[in-house]
């Protein structure tokens, strides 16, 4: 089934460790996106790739690194994280960066910060 | 600032018809979008209105007017599966998109 795939799912992590969520588009989409949902806030975007070999800082990206070596793939990464990195993060892909927009979301990482 | 506001939470009957409403101040204007969340779920999306008008999809109808910085979505028929959070989000002049927090619709019987 042609989507986009997160994992994990959910991750309970200590304070200081590095952790990597994983995301993978079958749908050969250029533009690739990092949510973070917190409760009463909209979706808050970290960061965003037009195409590959490309990267983009958002809203929030302190704390956060990405890379995107090919179209399929757009890990993100927290290189020592902390409590108020406590969110679900959603994974997003769209076709073009200009056209109607439409994103596909992936299920989302649920991830708690200790 | 850039300024998404939707109310936070609304309830109707099932059956009924309900319109949630989105004002916005944002730097440019690429269009606004729909987008329809179950609770624990990815959100999909709904409508995409770039014009000022009504656009109508089924159930489901989204308006924009621009000069007034202001939309609704109108869930007509309303279900049970209705209930869910719906997220208005507009594309800035940077192609960006900018979010709202969520209006949570509770449908009752």
């Amino acid at each position: 089934i042609a989507g986009i795939t997160q994992a994990p799912t959910s991750q309970i992590l200590a304070a200081g460790r590095r952790m990597t969520l994983r995301c993978t588009q079958d749908m050969r989409h250029n533009a690739m996106y990092w949510y973070r949902q917190d409760l009463g806030l909209g979706l808050r975007l970290i960061h965003y790739s037009n195409t590959a070999g490309t990267t983009g800082k958002g809203e929030v990206p302190d704390g956060y690194s990405v890379s995107r070596a090919n179209t399929d793939d757009f890990p993100l990464t927290l290189a020592s994280a902390v409590p108020s990195q406590t969110s679900v993060y959603f994974c997003a892909s769209s076709d073009s960066v200009r056209d109607t927009g439409e994103l596909f979301f992936g299920e989302g990482s649920r991830l708690t910060v200790l | 600032g850039q300024n998404i506001d939707q109310p936070t939470e609304m309830t109707a009957t099932e059956g009924a018809i309900v319109q949630i409403n989105c004002t916005y101040q944002t730097s440019g204007f690429n269009g606004l979008f729909w987008y329809q969340q179950h609770a624990g779920e990815a959100p999909t999306f709904l409508s995409y209105n770039v014009l000022d008008g009504l656009e109508e999809k089924g159930r489901f109808s989204s308006f924009l007017s621009r000069s007034k910085g202001y939309s609704y979505l109108l869930l007509k028929e309303l279900q049970m599966k209705d209930s869910a959070s719906y997220l208005c989000a507009v594309m800035d002049s940077n192609y960006q998109l900018i979010w709202g927090a969520g209006t949570k619709l509770i449908i009752k019987p």
